[in-house]
């Protein structure tokens, strides 16, 4: 089964909205990662979070961590249509420290 | 999709038939993944290299894959014989020093 889960599976906003992803994982985690992949293409690393970290910033994203409760968040702040893409969650469990485990993503469409 | 080239992009076989796909790292890197990615499973890890030493292939599904990185510059995974149920998008990455992947850009297999 899938380590981490994302919330929604999909999300459409206006652009400039702030557009809000969710993950959830199971086990005792090193670090969360972030990833995009726009149609058709591989994946594009974003962002990375330890375990000992709460907050994160990195231009128009932000990413919380919470380990109590095994969840992040990634926050993209005033969207724009080239941010349309799915965005996966990715964690990286503590016994096996090379592997990452994908969720399912939340594709995310920005209308203009 | 800087750093790791996929060839084919696109390929397109019958079932029964052997199917090889190529990733060539070009940059630097500790480790090399495969993974698949499908609609109804999301990304999977397939299997990984350390110094282009096997080092875990539990998610190979079965003995009809095979993966091989003779050198650092160079890798090879091998279905054989391909069914219709290997159709999915097939990624390289590679993980330089530190927690990130770069993905190559895929091969989409269609297997008929």
């Amino acid at each position: 089964s899938q380590q981490g889960e994302e919330d929604p599976q999909a999300l459409s906003i206006q652009e400039g909205e702030n557009a809000t992803m969710n993950c959830s994982y199971k086990t005792s985690i090193n670090n969360l990662q972030w990833y995009r992949q726009n149609s058709g293409r591989g994946l594009v690393h974003l962002i990375l979070i330890r375990s000992n970290e709460r907050e994160k910033h990195s231009g128009r994203l932000r990413v919380t961590l919470d380990t109590s409760k095994k969840s992040s968040s990634l926050l993209i702040t005033a969207s724009r249509a080239a941010d349309t893409a799915s965005y996966f969650c990715a964690t990286v469990v503590i016994q096996g420290a090379q592997k990452l485990v994908f969720g399912q993503g939340t594709r995310l469409t920005i209308n203009p | 999709d800087a750093g790791v080239i996929q060839s084919p992009r696109h390929e397109v076989t019958e079932m029964g038939q052997e199917v090889t796909l190529r990733c060539k790292p070009i940059s630097g890197h500790d480790y090399l993944f495969w993974y698949r990615q499908t609609m109804m499973r999301g990304l999977e890890l397939l299997i990984y290299f350390n110094n282009n030493v096997p080092i875990d292939d539990s998610g190979m599904p079965e003995d009809r894959f095979s993966a091989k990185m003779p050198n650092a510059s160079f890798s090879t995974l091998k279905i054989q014989p391909s069914e219709p149920r290997d159709s999915a998008v097939y990624f390289c990455a590679i993980r330089p020093p530190g927690d990130e992947q770069f993905f190559g850009p895929g091969t989409r297999l269609t297997v008929l």
